[in-house]
């Protein structure tokens, strides 16, 4: 079985300039998750899909982060324009279904430096 | 609210030592409980969970965590530390579909 598929792994911008990331779930998982992750935190969710609808994107800062999951499989998190403080490592994960005893299924996630 | 609270953000032990990582948490409801580990450049692999039934779960690698909720707590023990233990440990509790991750420790195995 495939599993979660990010890409880039790595990507260097310069404040002020935006970036995308790409996520390819676990085929048939209909939840999917993206995460940031600073340097020495946890993981902090920042937006919740099912399948193309969005549940939870409570912190997700709106004025330059955005996320789209338009067929409800692979989905893509945008930054416009980026800050120094969102250098770190974004994470998407999907699981089966959002229970909260589910299993999320993470991807090696893409590092992102600004400078 | 939730949260989860990792105490020592650093441990060493020994190679074959017992590996000990702790993890208390509030819940205002019964939790689910999660420990992921995480090895450099990668992502995060799902060590062991607790949802429901016997306080004692065992996980990959060799790892168990116990349940206790007098204490809030859900430690995650090995009883023989191998080299390849080396990498970061987050523990993480739901609410609701939302995990809630602590800030991690990082375990180094000494040779």
């Amino acid at each position: 079985e495939a599993g979660v598929a990010q890409s880039p792994r790595y990507k260097i911008i310069e404040k002020r300039q935006s970036v995308a990331f790409w996520c390819n779930p676990i085929s048939g998982h209909a939840t999917l998750y993206w995460y940031q992750q600073i340097l020495g935190q946890g993981p902090k969710l920042l937006i919740q899909f099912q399948n193309n609808g969005v549940v939870d994107d409570s912190q997700l800062p709106k004025d330059r982060f955005s996320a789209e999951r338009l067929k409800g499989v692979d989905s893509t998190l945008k930054i416009q324009p980026a800050k120094l403080e969102d250098s770190a490592v974004y994470l998407c994960a999907s699981s089966l279904e959002p229970s909260g005893y589910n299993e999320q299924f993470f991807g090696p996630g893409t590092r992102l430096t600004v400078l | 609210a939730q949260s989860v609270t990792q105490l020592g953000s650093h441990v060493s032990v020994s190679e074959g030592a017992l590996v000990l990582l702790r993890c208390n948490y509030s819940s205002s409801v019964p939790p689910y409980l999660f420990w992921y580990v995480q090895y450099p450049n990668q992502g995060l692999q799902l060590l062991l969970k607790y949802t429901t039934g016997a306080t004692l779960v065992k996980g990959i690698n060799g790892f168990e965590a116990e349940f206790k909720k007098s204490e809030t707590s859900f430690h995650l023990t090995k009883p023989s530390a191998h080299m390849s233990d080396a990498a970061e440990y987050f523990c993480a509790v739901t609410h609701g579909n939302q995990f809630y991750f602590g800030t991690g420790t990082s375990l180094t195995v000494i040779p």
